[in-house]
């Protein structure tokens, strides 16, 4: 059975530091692996989706990379704002997406 | 395109009520899924639709649960004789197709409150 897990639960920042959120996932068998933020309350938003065989993708400040054999995931982002404050949640597709836990993101000024 | 639509945005019912949410994909997507989430939790898989054919439900898609894709375009998920427990937001999503290269949007949520 596939298992996400995201480290740290959560993680409080001040404003231009750069950041990791870490993903691990416990079966390599999957199609792709995508990056979503969520607002308090809010549906999700995709931010990034690295193919099986990719190893990662960017757009702007993000970047996120990927290590299937090791089941492993980074989101990094650059120079962080308030304004990335949010919940940040990995997810390994197959048919369906399994999702982990998420990273609770506050950056402040 | 106007993006994953969900209605009502918020429900709140008494216990032992039938509530039902409807979901409209992107048009043109034929994949729907349907996700439960509940307060510090990831969302949790119910079930997907290829279509109008259900493909897969989980385990948590209890008796009292049921959903249908009618010509494959909206769905709609009921929930019968509700309990305090499915308190949660209910997410829809869609996708062009399953695969490798296929991003799955999510709609905004209809959040359920059972008192």
């Amino acid at each position: 059975k596939q298992e996400v897990t995201q480290i740290p639960a959560a993680l409080s920042v001040p404003e231009g530091e750069n950041l990791v959120l870490n993903c691990s996932f416990t079966d390599s068998a999957i199609y792709n692996l995508q990056w979503f933020r969520q607002d308090p309350g809010k549906g999700l938003t995709s931010l990034l989706l690295i193919q099986s065989s990719q190893r990662e993708q960017t757009s702007g400040r993000l970047n996120a990379s990927l290590d299937k054999s090791s089941g492993r995931s980074t989101l990094y982002i650059a120079a962080s704002q308030p304004g990335d404050s949010a919940t940040y949640l990995c997810a390994v597709a197959t048919d369906k997406l399994i999702f982990g836990t998420g990273t609770r993101l506050q950056v402040f000024p | 395109d106007t993006g994953v639509s969900q209605d009502p945005r918020h429900k709140i019912t008494k216990r032992g009520q039938n509530v039902t949410f409807r979901c409209d994909p992107i048009s043109e997507h034929n994949r729907l899924y349907w996700y439960r989430q509940t307060l510090g939790q990831g969302p949790e898989f119910l079930t997907y639709f290829q279509n109008e054919a259900q493909l897969e439900k989980s385990r948590l898609l209890s008796d009292r649960f049921s959903a249908e894709r009618p010509k494959g375009s909206f769905s709609t998920l009921e929930i019968q004789r509700t309990e305090q427990g499915d308190s949660a937001m209910y997410l829809c999503a869609s996708s062009l197709l399953g695969g490798s290269g296929n991003t799955i949007y999510f709609g905004e949520g209809s959040w359920l409150t059972v008192v």
